[in-house]
């Protein structure tokens, strides 16, 4: 079956922007998780998504991001006015349920987000 | 909170020969559960192998292996016959008993040699 996909795949946007990142899980996966790769910070964890609820979003790095999912499918980070620093890869991954230690994550390909 | 460490940012090795990638870990949680993932240019992460921290046996996975040191907090990664789809970018990643996500390391660029 299909793996999970994301879209864009790549993006380049102005300083200040809003952008939207769209996350497609495999399905039947109730959890989604969000991450962020750049040179600076390495792999950090954003968000995770237990069916549409977000339990905890203290790892979002500031107020402008924000996370949603509806239907228990699809997910989207939104980043508002944007920033330099916001440059980075955004990977989501989707898992049959909650807990890595009991069900792999499986990543999709990501989207690298280029604000200029 | 915890951190994962990984020393080499960079490693070369021949073609049918074996690497071994370095982590270290730090953290206060008794359960929990270590990964290797490997990330090729395409950026799709992939899982290589994992090890929960209650079982003494070190994981294995075909050409993978790794050696668990529980009290070290260490947690390499052994490629034995290396080839050349080898060649990636190497995360050593922690999971403790919650649900958050992963937390990673900085990564090891592996170079296989023809």
């Amino acid at each position: 079956g299909a793996g999970v996909s994301q879209s864009p795949s790549n993006k380049v946007t102005e300083k200040g922007k809003d952008v939207e990142l769209r996350c497609d899980p495999i399905s039947g996966h109730t959890a989604l998780y969000w991450y962020r790769q750049s040179l600076g910070q390495g792999l950090e964890f954003l968000i995770y998504f237990q069916g549409n609820s977000a339990p905890d979003k203290s790892g979002l790095p500031s107020d402008r991001f924000s996370a949603e999912r509806t239907g228990g499918s699809v997910s989207t980070l939104t980043i508002q006015r944007t920033q330099q620093e916001d440059s980075a890869v955004y990977l989501c991954a989707s898992s049959l349920g909650l807990a890595p230690r009991l069900y792999e994550q499986y990543f999709g390909p990501g989207t690298r987000l280029t604000v200029t | 909170a915890q951190t994962v460490t990984q020393s080499q940012p960079e490693m070369s090795v021949q073609e049918a020969e074996t690497v071994t990638l370095s982590c270290t870990y730090d953290t206060s949680e008794s359960d929990y559960y270590l990964f290797w993932y490997k990330q090729p240019p395409s950026r799709q992460m992939i899982l290589v192998i994992r090890q929960e921290a209650y079982k003494q046996q070190n994981a294995t996975e075909n050409r993978f292996s790794v050696n668990f040191q529980k009290a070290a907090k260490s947690f390499s990664l052994k490629i034995s016959d290396s080839q050349l789809g080898d060649a990636a970018m190497y995360f050593c990643a922690y999971s403790g008993g919650g649900a958050d996500g992963l937390t990673f390391g900085k990564g090891t660029h592996l170079i296989i040699q023809p």
